[in-house]
């Protein structure tokens, strides 16, 4: 079993629909949380960053995590066409250097 | 601020060569370097953790001697690809972590990624 666990997809929704992007893990020591989203052919731009359980919102996205399950989300409201690229959840926990990464899920927004 | 630069974009060389790449943290201070390799469609592989003024710590099956890494100074990584060979061709991207102390310290800040097709 992976450490970290990602539908990769591939998602395809309606421009304006609400996307919920999930993970799930195993370690947990986990205690940082983060989401990024990657376009093609480039690097993972970091787009959500959460410390243990909770929610977080920016702008049309939120981040949840709920550390009871293992389980972390991010929401994507009012999509948008530019929304459409890879993302990826990453996870950490206390006083490790390395990321562990989900496979990442594979969204697209179409117009 | 967080911006992580990587030269070069895009790299052609003949097999048996070998190819410097570079990671540079713009606007911060990145005492831990980390360089990530990846498939098409696939998530990123950790190759290897280097720290400033020490030796990199490489991930089980990278061979040490055919990625060499260098973490000369607090802003500046390079990844050496030696005597590449086509299956060395990859996309290669590096990430670094601000200094403990700083908010969001076990947060990675990646480069735009170098993509190294070997002939």
């Amino acid at each position: 079993q992976k450490e970290v666990e990602q539908d990769p997809g591939p998602l395809s929704v309606p421009e304006g629909a609400i996307v919920s992007l999930n993970c799930t893990y195993s370690n947990s020591a986990f205690q940082y949380f983060m989401w990024y989203r990657q376009y093609s052919r480039k690097g993972p731009e970091l787009l959500m960053y959460t410390y243990s359980s909770g929610n977080k919102e920016d702008g049309r996205f939120t981040a949840q995590v709920d550390k009871s399950s293992k389980y972390i989300s991010l929401f994507i409201r009012d999509s948008q066409p530019s929304d459409s690229a890879t993302y990826l959840c990453a996870m950490s926990d206390a006083g490790a250097q390395k990321l562990v990464f989900g496979q990442g899920t594979r969204l697209t927004i179409n117009p | 601020g967080a911006v992580v630069s990587q030269h070069p974009s895009r790299v052609i060389c003949k097999s048996g060569t070998s190819v410097k790449i570079e990671c540079r943290s713009l606007d911060f201070q990145a005492t831990t370097m980390f360089w990530y390799r990846q498939f098409p469609k696939q998530s990123l592989m950790l190759m290897a953790t280097s720290n400033e003024g020490s030796k990199a710590t490489y991930e089980q099956g990278v061979e040490k001697d055919k990625f060499l890494i260098n973490h000369a100074s607090l802003t500046l990584s390079t990844l050496t690809v030696t005597s590449a060979h086509p299956e060395d061709s990859s996309f290669y991207i590096c990430s670094a972590r601000d200094r403990p102390g700083r908010v969001r310290t076990d947060t990675q800040y990646f480069g735009p990624g170098t993509r190294l097709t070997v002939l």
